[in-house]
């Protein structure tokens, strides 16, 4: 079964710093997905990177980046220059074959000025 | 460009009874999937349907039910309500086929907080 594991519950980062926020996963299948969804304090959720497993190249969205190392079933997030729109709650997810998300339990985020 | 439509946003529920959630998808979205999130278990997936038809299913008991209609909207039904059934039931629409598909980015409401009394 598939598994994500998010092992940062809270995390902190001074405005204008980089932080990076940890996710493992396990999967025994060749062909998956993997996401990084922001929750903003009672806002919708929104997708902030993906990354497809059969890519070697890191995903990349502005300040957002992913360090994928796919032989440890690593997937974490670095923010770079953090600003205070940043704070909420962060999910790594996972998708396989059967198309079906599953979810870490999530990083808080806290942006100090 | 409306975005994902949930209803209602807040309900008080006692024990035993059923509560039906309804949510409208972004215009020419045709799939839809419901979690569920609670602070301790985090997003649990119940259910996803693609034009009227269920693709895909979480582990949920079967008082967990769903449905999606001829215009893309989605109802979820969760019968005798348990204290446990207390979350905030999240909805989310995307253009592919399935909610975990790489090219299918997954656009969410605002989710529906129920409490179980």
């Amino acid at each position: 079964a598939q598994t994500v594991t998010q092992s940062q519950p809270e995390m902190s980062v001074q405005e204008a710093e980089t932080v990076t926020l940890s996710c493992t996963y396990d999967t025994s299948e060749s062909d998956y997905y993997l996401f990084w969804y922001k929750q903003p304090p009672s806002r919708q959720m929104i997708l902030v990177i993906r990354q497809e497993a059969y890519k070697q190249q890191n995903a990349t969205e502005n300040r957002f980046s992913v360090n994928f190392q796919k032989a440890a079933k690593s997937f974490s997030l670095k923010i770079s220059d953090s600003q205070l729109g940043d704070a909420a709650m962060y999910f790594c997810a996972s998708a396989g074959n059967n198309r079906k998300l599953i979810w870490g339990l999530g990083t808080s985020l806290a942006v100090n000025p | 460009k409306a975005g994902v439509t949930q209803t209602p946003r807040y309900l008080i529920k006692t024990r035993g009874q059923q509560v039906t959630l309804s949510c409208s998808p972004i215009s020419g979205h045709r799939s839809v999937s419901w979690y569920q999130q609670t602070p301790g278990q985090g997003l649990q997936f119940l259910f996803e349907y693609f034009s009227e038809t269920q693709r895909n299913k979480g582990n949920f008991p079967g008082r967990f039910s769903g449905r999606q209609f001829s215009n893309s909207r989605s109802e979820m039904n969760v019968s005798t309500l348990e204290l446990g059934d207390s979350a905030l039931y999240l909805c989310a629409s995307s253009l592919a086929r399935t909610s975990g598909s790489g090219t299918g980015e997954l656009f969410f409401g605002e989710g529906s907080r129920l409490t179980v009394l």
